[in-house]
């Protein structure tokens, strides 16, 4: 059974541009959840999407957006990059939504670097 | 505000030395607290979930207790395989898999 797939692995963009990620959930999951992780604040929760709909939001700017498509394969936009924004992003998906398996299936995630 | 604190931030152990790591939280209506495991370069691995205080979980040579403030990862004779980040998590509210995460606790086992 293939993972969580998400691409671009690396990227480097420059200061004010826009980036999108892409995540392909593990077949048969339907929630999926972003997260960004960073040296000084570790794992933080961006947002979780179901049935194609936005469940729960981070505290995170609305530069920060995201969408599920209905084959579950989900996006994430970061518009008007800052240096800030440098981070690893990881993609989890899980079969269930509102249920405390806590058992989340991540990717490799996507390293952005902003110059 | 849910919040998860571990310790110590990194762990160096020799092969064989059995040690354990913190993770004390905060939450409001805990749904479960949670164990995860990341190797340089990749996303975390699911280790444990635990629901309630007096809750044991075992894989290998790790075992995961929680209690209604703290939990521990034990690591009985651990070998430089299982070096790696550990992270602890939980979850609260109602209807969403959002996770809080600890920092986290660097393990080092030397052989």
């Amino acid at each position: 059974k293939a993972g969580v797939t998400q691409t671009p692995r690396y990227l480097i963009k420059t200061r004010g541009q826009q980036v999108t990620l892409s995540c392909s959930p593990i077949s048969g999951h339907r929630s999926v959840s972003w997260y960004q992780q960073t040296p000084g604040q570790g794992l933080q929760f961006l947002f979780e999407y179901f049935s194609e709909t936005q469940r729960n939001k981070g505290n995170f700017p609305g530069r920060f957006s995201g969408r599920q498509f209905s084959n579950s394969r989900s996006e994430m936009n970061v518009s008007t990059l800052e240096l800030g924004d440098s981070a690893l992003y990881l993609c989890a998906s899980s079969p269930f939504f509102g249920v405390s398996t806590g058992e989340l299936f991540f990717g490799e995630g996507s390293r952005l670097t902003v110059l | 505000e849910d919040q998860v604190t571990q310790s110590p931030e990194a762990l160096r152990l020799q092969e064989g030395e059995s040690s354990s790591l913190n993770c004390s939280y905060t939450v409001s209506g805990l749904r479960g607290l949670f164990w995860y495991r990341q190797d340089p370069g990749k996303g975390p691995e699911f280790l444990f979930t635990l629901y309630s205080a007096g809750e044991e979980k075992e894989k290998e040579r790790l075992k995961a207790t929680l209690t209604k403030k703290e939990s521990f990862l034990h690591i009985t004779a651990p070998k430089p395989e299982d070096s790696a980040t550990y992270l602890c998590a939980v979850q609260g509210g109602q209807g969403a898999q959002k996770l809080v995460f600890g920092q986290g606790t660097r393990l080092t086992i030397n052989p």
